[in-house]
């Protein structure tokens, strides 16, 4: 298997600018967490999905923020307007069980300007 | 609340020498414990994980062992090389069995020469 794949790796854009995130869970794993990792604040979840229905999105920082998961190979994130403070790396995971090990992938490093 | 703290921010260890990352964790209810190792640029990538009804599990090299009764746990790892340089975060999954995980701040492993 592939691994969880992201896309774009990195993306650099204006603040102001709407911004869209990819993933691609593993194939056959019914979770998927969305996560934003800073310098100042570590590695924070954002939202995730069990068979694609969000099921928290407690850590979404405001309504800025959205994501979706049409189907059960495909997830975004999106911000729109985005703002410099956005600027972090986000991070997909996927696990195939509730309480099981989550795999991530290698991240979108985002730069707001 | 929840939390989940690491002691040392940074360990500075000789190759070939033992590593020991410890990690203390609040939530009392946690029943499933993950140490990640993230790479400069990577994402966090899985090493080990314990549930709570063993005190001590071993892989490769690594060696996870919790303490329910003082709420920490430590990873060790043995004959520490250059390519073990990288952030360790501990995980807890807190209460209510709900998929998420409670990730620490992080320790930085460097391994001098």
């Amino acid at each position: 298997d592939a691994g969880v794949i992201q896309s774009p790796r990195h993306e650099v854009t204006e603040m102001g600018q709407e911004v869209t995130l990819r993933c691609k869970p593993i194939s056959g794993h019914d979770y998927l967490f969305w996560y934003r990792q800073t310098m100042m604040r570590g590695l924070e979840l954002l939202i995730y999905f069990n068979n694609n229905v969000p099921i928290d999105d407690s850590g979404m920082p405001e309504d800025r923020f959205s994501a979706k998961m049409p189907n059960a190979s495909f997830s975004t994130l999106k911000i729109q307007p985005s703002e410099p403070r956005d600027s972090a790396v986000y991070f997909c995971a996927s696990s195939s069980g509730q309480a099981d090990t989550q795999y991530f992938g290698p991240g979108t490093r985002l730069t707001v300007l | 609340g929840e939390s989940v703290g690491l002691h040392l921010p940074t360990l500075s260890v000789q190759e070939g020498d033992n590593s020991i990352i410890n990690c203390a964790y609040s939530n009392s209810a946690s029943d499933y414990f993950i140490w990640y190792k993230q790479e400069s640029g990577k994402g966090p990538q899985f090493i080990i994980d314990i549930r709570s009804n063993m005190d001590k599990r071993q892989g490769q090299r690594v060696t996870v062992l919790l303490n329910k009764t003082v709420k920490h746990l430590s990873l060790q790892i043995a004959a520490t090389q250059p390519g073990d340089s990288a952030v360790y975060f501990c995980a807890e999954n807190g209460s209510g069995n709900t998929g998420k995980l409670i990730f620490g701040q992080g320790t930085t492993l460097q391994v001098k020469p």
